[in-house]
């Protein structure tokens, strides 16, 4: 199973925002709403951002956000702060109850 | 309080099986779907299937089909991940999470590092 596509790295200065693309096909991101993104930082649990494409879990920061377009998802970060600075992983349903991951971007905050 | 603990670390020689348990306490056992997650050093998460509490029922994904088996004790409230036939590229750390209303994860456990070296 090939993993959904991300860049390797994404960075960006405080207070400026930034989008990390995640691209599938019509078999998982294009086919369902069901889009997750986690964020990991180094020697840390990997922690639920977004789930079901646009929808943050309680606690999450509103600067937080995501969407979808065909076979791509995206998170964008608004106002960057130097907490943000980690792995993040997107996620999503492939069709007969499997799940697939992106590879992984790393954020540096400048 | 709700959590997910995992075994502790495993060494295993090429060849061998492992077998990772998460215990789940501080919510119903049966109400949510456990999945596996591994992360080899330096690299990516990558999903390797669920179990559903309840039934037991398992959906693998295909880069483990024939290797992996997980199963459940309900009387524990403790989910295992059996992985076999290992090799070195099975080092890494496997997690376990709890799975949401749908297919995203909310809660994880602390994670297993499992060593395969000769």
């Amino acid at each position: 199973q090939s993993a959904l596509t991300q860049p390797a790295s994404v960075s960006g200065s405080p207070g400026q925002s930034i989008t990390i693309s995640c691209t599938g096909t019509s078999s998982d991101i294009g086919d369902y709403d069901y889009v997750s993104w986690y964020q990991q930082h180094p020697g840390k649990v990997p922690k639920l951002m977004i789930y079901d494409v646009n929808n943050r879990p309680s606690g999450v920061s509103s600067r937080f956000s995501g969407s979808k377009s065909g076979n791509t998802a995206s998170l964008t970060i608004s106002g960057l702060q130097a907490e943000d600075e980690a792995d993040y992983y997107c996620s999503s349903y492939r069709a007969s109850n499997t799940l697939v991951f992106g590879g992984g971007t790393k954020l540096t905050v400048l | 309080q709700v959590q997910l603990v995992q075994s502790g670390a495993e060494v295993k020689k090429p060849g061998a099986s492992v077998k990772v348990s998460c215990k789940a306490s501080g919510y119903p056992f049966s109400n949510n779907y456990i999945h596996w997650v591994r992360q080899a050093p330096g690299q990516g998460l990558e999903w390797m299937g669920v179990i559903t509490p309840s039934l037991g029922s398992t959906s693998y994904s295909q880069n483990f089909q024939g290797r992996v088996t997980m199963s459940r004790d309900t009387s524990a409230s403790t989910v295992y991940m059996e992985l076999s036939s290992l090799r070195s590229e099975d080092t890494a750390l496997y997690y376990c999470a709890r799975r949401g209303s749908s297919w995203w994860f909310d809660l994880w456990g602390q994670g297993t590092l499992v060593t395969v070296s000769s």
